[in-house]
């Protein structure tokens, strides 16, 4: 089965531009969580959304944006790019089981802003 | 305080000895939580997720969750040179979603032959 994938792999943008980053979860999976990792830091939560709809927002400011399609793919969009957002973008999907939740991350997006 | 805190590490071991990483949490509400292993330029892969105060096994890996001390930790037996990553703390909060996981800054563990 294939696991979470995320596009593109890698992305080069200037300050102020406008980036769009894709996830599409592991067959099965409703949730989708998007989360920034910059480096020698853990991740920080930024969306969740569940069934097309938003279940939690993270700490970032309303340049951060996200939706969900009916097929359960995300994306995640950054307005107004700033230098502090070169960053791994990841996407993870959840599914629930027992009471007990399993998040998988797929590879990541790496953004550079210059 | 953080809500989530990992020793600091670096930490280096020798091949075939015991790495033990450690972890705190500030919400007593926590119920989810998970160990998850990143190499460098990877993305965190899932090690481990315990739900339960006590011990959970799996292969090479323990986890122990101390709810009443707020503390979580992940031993790694027979440690080898493959295990050198950075080896990431998450928790689910309570009262928030369960899409939301919060992690703490990483330790980075080097295993020597």
């Amino acid at each position: 089965d294939a696991g979470v994938t995320q596009s593109p792999t890698h992305l080069i943008k200037t300050r102020g531009q406008h980036v769009t980053l894709r996830c599409s979860p592991i067959s099965g999976h409703k949730s989708v969580s998007w989360y920034q990792q910059v480096l020698g830091q853990g991740p920080q939560f930024i969306f969740q959304y569940y069934e097309k709809e938003e279940r939690g927002r993270g700490n970032f400011p309303d340049r951060f944006s996200a939706r969900q399609f009916p097929n359960y793919s995300s994306e995640l969009n950054v307005n107004a790019l700033l230098l502090g957002d070169s960053a791994l973008y990841l996407c993870a999907s959840s599914q629930t089981s027992g009471g007990a939740t399993t998040q998988y991350f797929g590879p990541g997006t790496r953004l550079l802003v210059l | 305080q953080k809500e989530v805190e990992q020793n600091s590490g670096p930490l280096s071991v020798p091949e075939g000895a015991i790495a033990s990483l450690n972890c705190t949490y500030s919400d007593r509400g926590s119920q989810s939580f998970f160990w998850y292993r990143q190499y460098s330029g990877k993305s965190p892969e899932l090690i481990m997720s315990i739900y339960s105060n006590g011990d959970k096994e799996d292969g090479r890996f323990t986890a122990q969750l101390n709810k009443a001390s707020q503390y979580v930790s992940l031993l790694i037996r027979d440690s080898q040179p493959s295990d050198s990553a950075t080896y990431l703390c998450a928790v689910i909060p309570g009262g928030t979603s369960y899409g939301k996981l919060t992690f703490g800054q990483g330790t980075i563990l080097t295993v020597h032959p």
